[in-house]
């Protein structure tokens, strides 16, 4: 089945503490995303990659990290969480590296809380 | 920045009832899509209409868009309970910049 996974799907960790959220998907697709979504504010585009090792900022990437080291998988790193960094963090990926205009296909979701 | 803003915020309509939701953006696009987000998951495409075409259909689906107003509707015919969902507009302003900027959304309450 194709599919964007994401995992976990759900973390609740301390102020400071590394985490990473994996990405992955099985299509094939050259762009993969970040995004997170906070109440009132809609969907944000923290990084994005055009292909592998072909990363760059969104609107929102302080405090992020990502890496593209194979095509399939896309991981969200957070060196440092603090707590504004709480949210409900979607990865998506799409077809071409101008995929980021195109129609994208989207994870399930990461809901973090950082305490 | 967020370049589509969705109207309204929110809808409440009765299941058989049609539910229109519109979309403005600022900027000239290459094209607008439309996603589903159903409660805290992920988002499913919909629909994606260039900025050459008026309409376009998808099932009980119906998009316009307007480019001298700069804005699209979604029309969801017979609403079912499953319709029940928040509705994105995505916009692709062009340039470099290989990204969609979304709307904050509507949300879709269908009552049965």
């Amino acid at each position: 089945e194709a599919q964007v996974t994401q995992n976990p799907r759900y973390l609740i960790t301390v102020t400071g503490k590394k985490l990473t959220v994996t990405c992955s998907q099985n299509m094939n697709h050259e762009y993969m995303s970040w995004y997170r979504q906070d109440p009132g504010l809609g969907l944000r585009q923290i990084y994005y990659s055009m292909n592998v090792e072909v990363t760059d900022k969104g609107d929102v990437p302080e405090g992020y990290k990502v890496s593209r080291k194979e095509k399939r998988n896309f991981p969200l790193i957070l060196e440092s969480p603090s707590p504004n960094q709480t949210s409900l963090y979607f990865c998506a990926s799409s077809l071409a590296a101008q995929g980021g205009r195109e129609t994208q296909y989207f994870g399930p979701g990461t809901r973090l809380l950082v305490l | 920045s967020q370049q589509g803003e969705e109207d309204p915020q929110a809808l409440s309509i009765q299941e058989g009832e049609n539910a229109t939701m519109n979309c403005s953006y600022k900027t000239s696009i290459n094209n607008l899509q439309w996603y589903r987000q159903n409660s805290g998951r992920g988002l499913v495409h919909l629909i994606l209409i260039r900025s050459n075409e008026r309409e376009k259909h998808s099932g009980r689906l119906r998009v316009t868009l307007d480019t001298s107003k700069k804005s699209s509707s979604l029309l969801i015919t017979a609403s079912r309970a499953a319709d029940t969902a928040s509705y994105f507009c995505a916009t692709d302003a062009g340039g470099s910049n290989y990204k969609l900027t979304f709307g904050k959304g509507t949300l879709l309450t269908v009552n049965p």
